[in-house]
């Protein structure tokens, strides 16, 4: 049972608009989530996170939402730049921090 | 550069046999964790150690264990190799408020 999925294997978008990566989750108990970046041959580095206690973040480019009635977060990039093109995995955690559940990631393709 | 090392990069070896990847944290972070990555999948969280206790353990199959030594590096030992057990093998570490997780460039086993 996936408890976090993210349902677009990839997104291609043209470099200056906007990306929008989604995210949707199971578990009601999650509290805590991050989003990740992944360059090949590399391992995730952290972007940005978000606890259940709101519902936006910012971070220069980067904008995470949070629904709880939903159950989904997403990741906006804003202006969306060459440099964005990676896999994305989104992350909950029930405990703020221990056992981080891991979505499968959407490939984000900035085109020039 | 994250700070977490991972060591070795690559790892070639046969089905049935034992290997050993070891981790070294950022300097002053308690918590070790390792994720295996196979194929198109997302990362799946195997076990985490805090402080060279066991905290909290994944989906780690019984054939895969492993330690946080004194030093607070930490060795994940995968024994009687399966094909299925080729993937990428990620190690993260975080320090006390375990608000996100630093990680390694990751490991990369084939077993043929």
């Amino acid at each position: 049972d996936q408890q976090v999925k993210q349902n677009s294997p990839s997104l291609s978008v043209q470099e200056g608009r906007i990306s929008i990566l989604n995210c949707d989750y199971t578990n009601s108990m999650f509290d805590y989530f991050l989003w990740y970046k992944k360059y090949p041959a590399e391992g995730p580095t952290f972007l940005i996170s978000i606890s259940s206690i709101k519902d936006k973040n910012e971070d220069g480019r980067f904008t995470v939402f949070l629904n709880k009635s939903a159950k989904h977060l997403s990741l906006h990039i804003v202006p969306s730049q060459p440099g964005d093109s990676a896999v994305y995995f989104c992350a909950a955690s029930a405990n703020y921090g221990q056992n981080f559940v891991f979505g499968p990631g959407t490939r984000l393709s900035v085109l020039p | 550069d994250s700070g977490v090392t991972q060591t070795p990069k690559h790892l070639i070896t046969a089905t049935g046999q034992r290997v050993t990847l070891r981790c070294s944290p950022r300097s002053g972070d308690l918590s070790v964790y390792w994720y295996q990555q196979s194929l198109d999948q997302g990362l799946q969280f195997l076990i985490q150690y805090y402080n060279g206790e066991e905290r909290a353990k994944g989906n780690i199959l019984e054939r895969f264990s492993a330690q946080q030594f004194p030093d607070l590096h930490s060795e994940l030992n995968l024994s009687s190799l399966e094909l299925g057990d080729s993937a990428l093998y990620f190690c993260a570490s975080s320090g006390p408020e375990k608000e996100t997780q630093y990680f390694g460039p990751g490991t990369r086993l084939l077993v043929l």
